[in-house]
């Protein structure tokens, strides 16, 4: 059971606008700051989104990120069949004093 | 650009140690970030081991404190993991990885490319 609590799967056409939430507690995403990752088949996850909306350069802006309160949201707009993938949020735990993850959703471009 | 590439056995037996290391490149493990392990069991999500400055603050996930030491040596620009007393339930993808976390930034920049650890007899 994942501390952060995301959907297990999410699905959209190409084109399309698609939103994964990620939802946590005061501990976590109440205080600390969100990112997320990208984990395409086989790779190692890659960094989405950090302080809850800044993306690294060079990254596309399709890909945006957002929070309120104790929840956050990934969003990719246009999207795109290579943006299939596993995607997942996570921040810092004051009460556990670490990095906690949510569960993982996968993405399926339909 | 920095690179992380973990290094050790592929398989190692229930009750045994896992010992991994994380050879950094391309920039130095006395910057101001922390570097330390996330795996990944087979179909399943990311869990944080824990993590390490190069001065030897330390995290580790309540979880598996007990079995979990992580280092630094400065000296070779690598940190290293050991889990004692393995089971099954530690088979997985390991990978090494950089953080920032402070009053403000929290995130994981850079990931090695993973290796996976099989628990069998």
């Amino acid at each position: 059971q994942s501390v952060l609590t995301q959907p297990p799967s999410a699905s959209g056409t190409p084109g399309q606008r698609v939103t994964i939430s990620c939802s946590g507690s005061s501990s976590n995403i109440g205080g600390n700051t969100v990112s997320w990752y990208q984990q395409l088949p086989g790779t190692a996850p890659k960094l989405l989104i950090h302080s809850n909306s800044q993306r690294p350069s060079g990254d596309p802006d399709r890909f945006s990120g957002s929070k309120s309160g104790t929840s956050a949201s990934l969003a990719i707009s246009g999207l795109q069949s290579e943006d299939e993938a596993d995607y997942y949020c996570a921040t810092w735990d004051d009460s556990l004093n670490g990095w906690v993850f949510g569960g993982g959703t996968k993405l399926t471009v339909l | 650009q920095l690179q992380l590439q973990e290094s050790g056995p592929g398989l190692v037996k229930p009750s045994e140690t896992l010992s991994l290391t994380c050879t950094v490149s391309g920039g130095s493990i006395t910057s101001s970030y922390y570097w330390g392990w996330i795996r990944q069991p087979p179909g399943k999500g990311l869990e944080w081991i824990g993590n390490t400055y190069y001065s030897g603050s330390a995290y580790h996930n309540p979880s598996l404190k007990s079995r979990v030491t992580i280092s630094a040596d400065t000296s070779r620009n690598q940190f290293s993991l050991k889990l004692t007393s393995v089971t099954a339930a530690d088979t997985a993808v390991y990978y090494c990885a950089r953080s920032r976390q402070n009053s403000y930034y929290y995130y994981i920049d850079v990931w090695g490319k993973g290796t996976t650890v099989t628990v069998s007899s």
